[in-house]
């Protein structure tokens, strides 16, 4: 089955405990890409990746980092986790040619206490 | 850049009543417009979108929108409302070009009143 998945699903932790979110995709896409959504600001890409190893930031990248050795693989790291990252947060991914069309993943809710 | 505003952040509706969901878009290059929807705790899916050609688009579960370039809208319309309709939606629009990016408006919740 064609799908985008996320661990973990629920994630509570606290103030500069570093953590990662892991995505992964079986649909060999080129595009990745993170998003958080919050209520009233509907989803804000945070980084993507075009291709292995090719990232760029995307409009909230502050106190995220991602990388991109496998190509199905797209994990967002949180170095030093702040309350205002408390979020859920969605992986997605797309073939290249047609990035407006991305599959997306279960989410992660995050809460930083 | 592009942009969209989604009018209304919440929509409610008797089952079986027209579903109306608002969307304006804003672009400086010809767009392509989506709506996605999501249901409670799940993900995105793709609803419907337009690229080029046909400016009344169909998507699933009945949905359907169209593309006014003069109005600079995407409305998404359903005849009638189903209980299982009831989500969260999202208007998002892109430019015409490979690898741009999606930009998501901040979402309608739709409310099915038996």
């Amino acid at each position: 089955e064609a799908q985008v998945t996320q661990n973990p699903r629920y994630l509570i932790t606290v103030t500069g405990k570093k953590l990662t979110v892991t995505c992964s995709q079986n649909m060999n896409h080129e595009y990745m890409s993170w998003y958080r959504q919050d209520p009233g600001l509907g989803l804000r890409q945070i980084y993507y990746s075009m291709n292995v190893e090719v990232t760029d930031k995307g409009d909230v990248p502050e106190g995220y980092k991602v990388s991109r050795k496998e190509k199905r693989n797209f994990p967002l790291i949180l170095e030093s986790p702040s309350p205002n990252q408390t979020s859920l947060y969605f992986c997605a991914s797309s073939p290249l040619g047609n990035t407006y069309e991305q599959y997306f993943g279960p989410g992660t809710r995050l809460t930083v206490t | 850049a592009q942009s969209v505003t989604q009018l209304g952040s919440h929509v409610s509706v008797s089952e079986g009543a027209l579903v109306l969901l608002r969307c304006n878009y804003s672009s400086s290059v010809p767009p392509y417009l989506f709506w996605y929807v999501q249901y409670p705790n799940q993900g995105l899916q793709l609803l419907l979108k337009y690229t080029t050609g046909a400016t009344l688009v169909k998507g699933i579960n009945g949905f359907e929108a169209e593309f006014k370039k003069s109005e600079t809208s995407f409305h998404l319309t359903k005849p009638s409302a189903h209980m299982s309709d009831a989500a969260e939606y999202f208007c998002a629009v892109s430019a015409q070009s490979s690898g741009d990016k999606l930009t998501f408006g901040t979402g309608t919740r739709l409310a099915v009143r038996p």
